[in-house]
């Protein structure tokens, strides 16, 4: 069965860096485009960034364009959001997810999220 | 960016009840508007894409329509475990925006 398994979360201070990783099984993941979502505690969903199946395509929200870079691993399964400057508005629940097949724009598994805080 | 808006942002029923979400586009997104349900402490979980397609292993109760600017999700015969909260979110172009989500609570 698909799953996606986030890891990296954690508290840093404003201005600092996470790296945090999304494992992937269940599914050929050099096939498919990846998504990350951010909810922020008691909030709704934002989109965060997108990168194609081969990496020919990399798109950011605007919160966090210039600061955040994704990338994949496809020998790994992995997929991968650089964070830095980070800033306490970044602090949120950070979700991997899968674009749907033939639809990569709808998200279609999710991973069970890791937890970003952004204090001093 | 595409502003995404739904109504109501909460609302109680009955199980049994038919349930209505709507989510409004502030452009033209075609029928690129798909649907997800969301319960305290999971992930989201797509129930609707492509406007009205339903995704695959979700019950036939939930359906969607629309396209354009107007959308809506239906829930003929709400359940206990339908209890959550949906969020619409366009998939027209990026950035890809979401609503601000309802709250089915129960009455």
């Amino acid at each position: 069965q698909v799953q996606l398994v986030e890891s990296g979360g954690g508290v840093v201070q404003p201005g600092g860096s996470l790296r945090l990783s999304c494992a992937a099984s269940g599914f050929t993941f050099s096939n498919y485009d990846m998504h990350w979502v951010r909810q922020a505690p008691g909030k709704g969903l934002e989109w965060v960034a997108f990168i194609r199946y081969d990496e020919t395509a990399k798109y950011f929200a605007d919160s966090v364009k210039g600061r955040f870079t994704i990338s994949r691993d496809s020998s790994k399964s992995t997929l991968f959001l650089q964070m830095n400057s980070l800033r306490t508005e970044d602090a949120a629940i950070y979700f991997c997810a899968r674009g749907r097949e033939g639809y990569s724009y709808a998200f279609d598994y999710w991973g069970q999220g890791t937890l970003v805080s952004v204090s001093s | 960016d595409i502003q995404m808006t739904q109504s109501p942002s909460s609302l109680s029923a009955s199980v049994g009840d038919r349930v209505t979400i709507t989510c409004r586009a502030s452009q033209y997104i075609n029928n690129f508007l798909n649907w997800y349900q969301q319960k305290p402490g999971k992930a989201p979980k797509l129930l609707i894409y492509s406007a009205s397609s339903l995704q695959s292993g979700v019950p036939s109760r939930f359906s969607g329509s629309g396209s354009g600017t107007h959308f809506t999700l239906t829930i003929s015969s709400l359940q206990p475990e339908d209890f959550a909260t949906y969020y619409c979110q366009h998939s027209y172009e990026t950035p890809l925006t979401f609503g601000g989500g309802a709250r089915v609570e129960i009455k």
